[in-house]
């Protein structure tokens, strides 16, 4: 299973709203990563865990909050957005022995904030 | 900024033509990798090339990386209307614990027409 998944592919929320995005892999990687993108520019990193453990924080505003469950699953927890943080947020996994800095990624949550 | 410039930003080409794009950085590598990303899509990882290596294939891939000029580039042969995509560089450093923190080029914008 080389596949990272993520949910909700869709979200829309409003600025007062809370809500999270999930991703999931099963191919034992320990290192999992966010990123934002906006349109038409390249993927931005946000937040980078390392065995479970948040190891860079791109000062990331705290309306975002990361979460590691296990080595399997990733949370972002989102709280109070604004409008300018509509993106398409892509999740990433690697396998987190320094073998290959290679980074697989899910299909992405586009998120629209009213 | 540590984003790279990748040329052209985008690219029109026939199917069946060859297209070329090309990345530059700033600071220094161990390798770069190219990424695909289809409209609105996850990043799918393409090839990797490391910093000794001047050249490697893989299938219709062919990239080149001049660590002199600090300037990568990929050629796609006989493209497909199935290419038609965004196209990013990436490099990054080692960020511990077996993490790789990756900044990704500006992109090309790649259309096959049929």
């Amino acid at each position: 299973d080389t596949e990272v998944t993520q949910t909700p592919k869709h979200l829309v929320m409003g600025m007062t709203n809370k809500k999270s995005l999930k991703c999931e892999q099963h191919m034992g990687h320990r290192a999992m990563y966010w990123y934002k993108q906006k349109a038409k520019k390249p993927p931005e990193l946000m937040f980078v865990y390392s065995y479970e453990k948040l190891s860079i924080n791109e000062s990331v505003p705290s309306r975002f909050s990361p979460e590691c469950p296990n080595s399997s699953l990733l949370n972002l927890h989102l709280h109070a957005l604004q409008p300018e943080d509509s993106a398409l947020y892509l999740c990433a996994s690697s396998p987190g022995d320094r073998s290959t800095d290679t980074q697989y990624f899910g299909p992405g949550t586009r998120l629209t904030v009213l | 900024s540590q984003q790279g410039e990748e040329d052209p930003q985008a690219l029109s080409i026939q199917e069946g033509e060859n297209a070329t794009m090309n990345c530059s950085y700033k600071t220094s590598i161990n390798n770069l990798q190219w990424y695909r990303q289809n409209s609105g899509r996850g990043l799918v990882h393409l090839i990797l090339i490391r910093s000794n290596e001047r050249e490697k294939h893989s299938g219709r891939l062919r990239v080149t990386l001049d660590t002199s000029k600090k300037s990568s580039s990929l050629l796609i042969t006989a493209s497909r209307a199935a290419d038609t995509a965004s196209y990013f560089c990436a490099r990054g450093p080692y960020s511990g614990a077996g993490s790789y923190q990756l900044t990704f080029g500006k992109g090309t914008k790649l259309s096959v027409i049929p």
